[in-house]
């Protein structure tokens, strides 16, 4: 099946820096979500983009919608140590749960 | 509103067992999926829902059944486990609105398949 390319894969760094993270694919999607999930919970929605080009925040975190579609990043600013968990892309080309298509998961550990 | 819950939250099982993995969702979406997820793979769709009484095979249905009699519940069973089935598993509820699709997960299943 389809995957998106994630990365980096973990990311280790000191509270108060900023952080980037990416997916890319070689379809075109027409939505594309972050999700950020906490040890031992399940995946939570942090942000959705509906239109290419877009960017959106939500406190801290800022994403933006690639133009060609075929990519997101995720910005987090000022990391704090709630920060810390696995960070999930996903990518909806219609309407369905069948074509939600997530990307591997990014770790971030941050040191206090 | 309790969201989406998942019983058991772990579970080991003897090659060649059967189990049924409980998921319910008090929101009254539509839509409801099951996810397997495994290191370094993401989340992978199993099977999903679109309303009672329809199903349809995600990206890896092999060695899974589902049902969905109501609305509310969407259990997912396994017939025959298999190591390779030793997974944490995912069951998320969706609604649509303006189009897209917004998903909410369960806190998860952890399965070990001896």
């Amino acid at each position: 099946g389809q995957q998106l390319n994630q990365s980096p894969q973990s990311m280790f760094i000191q509270e108060g820096e900023d952080v980037s993270m990416n997916c890319t694919s070689s379809s075109i999607f027409n939505t594309w979500l972050w999700y950020k999930q906490d040890p031992g919970e399940g995946p939570v929605l942090l942000i959705a983009l509906y239109k290419a080009g877009e960017l959106t925040s939500n406190g801290r975190l800022t994403a933006q919608f690639g133009i060609t579609r075929k990519d997101s990043f995720l910005n987090i600013s000022a990391s704090i140590p709630s920060d810390v968990g696995i960070y999930f892309c996903a990518g909806q080309r219609i309407q369905g749960a069948q074509k939600l298509v997530f990307g591997q998961g990014t770790r971030l550990t941050i040191n206090p | 509103n309790a969201g989406v819950t998942q019983t058991p939250k772990f579970q080991v099982l003897k090659t060649g067992q059967s189990m049924t993995l409980q998921c319910a969702q008090d929101m009254n979406h539509e839509y409801m999926s099951w996810y397997r997820q495994d290191p370094g793979m993401g989340l992978r769709l199993i099977h999903y829902s679109v309303g009672a009484g329809i199903t349809d095979q995600g990206e890896v249905p092999n060695g899974y059944n589902v049902s969905r009699s109501t609305t509310e519940d969407f259990p997912l069973r396994l017939l025959s486990a298999a190591p390779s089935q030793t997974s944490v598993y995912f069951c998320a509820s969706s609604y649509l609105a303006g189009g897209v699709e917004t998903q909410y997960f369960g806190p998860g299943t952890r399965l070990l398949v001896l």
